[in-house]
């Protein structure tokens, strides 16, 4: 059964940090790997997808990584302002039927 | 394109009542999914449908939880009859061919 781990739990920086987020499952027999952002009472956006063929992915000041022989993913966030406040999930689509296990999140705080 | 649509976007009900969610997917996207959230348990799958056709749904807590998708725009999550403990976030989401998903605004159900 897959298990997905978000370390830390949550995360407290000054603005203009760098920072990263951490995303780790038990069966590396996964299809891809996403990484949203949720915003107190919202719904989630979509950050980044990575298939399970990719190694990383960027958009913008985000970088995700993928290493499933390892079963990790982290989330790099570059020069972190005080609107990337918000919970940070990871979600693994497994290969057996596709479905999806979210992990409960790293909720971050940027200080201005 | 207006993304994942939900309604209603509140609902508050007694316990015992009929509960029906609504969700309009984005035209061209050929999977759908439906999630509950809640700060106990976190994000969790519920059912997901692949062409209309439902895949998986060993996430529907209990007989009282159904769900249908009669065509490739339209699904409904229903809930008779309702408890309290369901009360929660129910999400919709849909993907691409990628299963990249995209999440509506979600409807938050309060049981009294």
């Amino acid at each position: 059964k897959q298990e997905v781990t978000q370390i830390p739990a949550a995360l407290s920086v000054p603005e203009g940090e760098n920072l990263v987020l951490n995303c780790s499952f038990t069966d590396s027999a996964i299809y891809n790997l996403q990484w949203f952002r949720q915003d107190p009472g919202k719904g989630l956006t979509s950050l980044l997808l990575i298939q399970s063929s990719q190694r990383e992915q960027t958009s913008g000041r985000l970088n995700a990584s993928l290493d499933k022989s390892s079963g990790r993913s982290t989330l790099y966030i570059a020069a972190s302002q005080p609107g990337d406040s918000a919970t940070y999930l990871c979600a693994v689509m497994g290969t057996g039927g596709f479905k999806t296990i979210f992990g409960a999140g790293t909720r971050l705080f940027v200080k201005a | 394109d207006a993304g994942v649509i939900q309604s209603p976007r509140h609902e508050v009900t007694e316990m015992g009542q009929e509960v029906t969610l609504r969700c309009k997917p984005i035209s061209g996207h050929n999977s759908l999914f439906w999630y509950r959230q809640t700060m106990m348990r976190g994000l969790e799958l519920l059912i997901y449908f692949n062409n209309n056709v439902p895949i998986d749904d060993s996430g529907m807590p209990e007989d009282r939880f159904s769900a249908k998708m009669p065509n490739a725009s339209f699904s409904t999550l229903k809930i008779q009859p309702s408890e309290p403990r369901d009360s929660a976030v129910y999400f919709c989401a849909s993907s691409t061919a990628t299963y990249e998903q995209y999440f509506g605004p979600g409807t938050r159900l309060t049981v009294t």
